[in-house]
């Protein structure tokens, strides 16, 4: 089991609120990574990051922003929730490589987020 | 375009029974393979992973193979249990780039049944 944490778990709100989806890991990596899953779809990179102070978007254009001011801590942040922002949205992070070796992404349990 | 696609795109198999998974790509230049699992509502677990020289990979009765000349890969299970009942997920990693960019399948559900 890797040791990278989400929550909330599970999030119902309504449309126009902000929210912070938080992600964190204890396993000192550098990279971190946030997909967006729909059912039955595959994953989507919204964002990622090489470490602190890094942050870059990722293929699929989202709304959202996030931060990385801590190595362990990667938050996302929706200022104005809507309802096309329903969705799974996973965290992930790795081990930096050598070179442009790609390592292994451990995963978070993901947050189910349901804007109404 | 850099694209991975997996089939079935469900399967339904009595427990004890095995299956295979199967995986395509045209993701160029080739770094490795994944296989991962992800159960209902959770986030993915990595099975296996392959480089370009391995092809063939084993995690209990889990087994990949693959094929990069035909950019192929499979996923066997082996006497299959309850507890498979989850997504599989083929996921391909170029190396041109210095993210290492991960181009994901949309999944084969898998469900056994007693």
């Amino acid at each position: 089991e890797a040791d990278i944490y989400q929550t909330p778990r599970y999030l119902v709100i309504g449309t126009g609120k902000k929210i912070t989806l938080e992600c964190s890991q204890t396993m000192g990596h550098d990279k971190m990574y946030w997909y967006q899953q729909d059912p039955g779809m595959e994953l989507h990179l919204i964002h990622y990051s090489y470490g602190v102070n890094s942050t870059e978007k990722g293929d699929l254009s989202s709304e959202s922003t996030v931060s990385r001011i801590r190595t362990e801590h990667f938050p996302l942040t929706l200022e104005s929730a809507r309802p096309s922002h329903t969705s799974q949205y996973l965290c992930a992070s790795s081990e930096s490589g050598q070179g442009r070796m790609s390592y292994e992404q451990y995963f978070g349990p993901g947050t189910r987020l349901t804007v109404t | 375009k850099n694209q991975v696609e997996q089939s079935p795109q469900s399967l339904i198999i009595l427990e004890g029974k095995n299956c295979t998974l199967q995986c395509n790509y045209t993701v160029s230049p080739f770094s490795n393979l994944r296989w991962y699992k992800q159960d209902t509502g959770r986030g993915p677990v990595s099975l296996t992973i392959m480089t370009f020289s391995e092809n063939t990979k084993s995690n209990g009765r889990y087994t990949a193979t693959l094929d990069a000349d035909t950019k192929q890969s499979s996923l066997h299970i082996t006497a299959s249990q309850l507890s498979d009942s989850a997504s599989y997920i083929c996921v391909v990693s170029d190396r041109g780039s210095t993210l290492g960019r991960l181009y994901f399948g949309r999944g084969t559900q898998l469900t056994v049944w007693p």
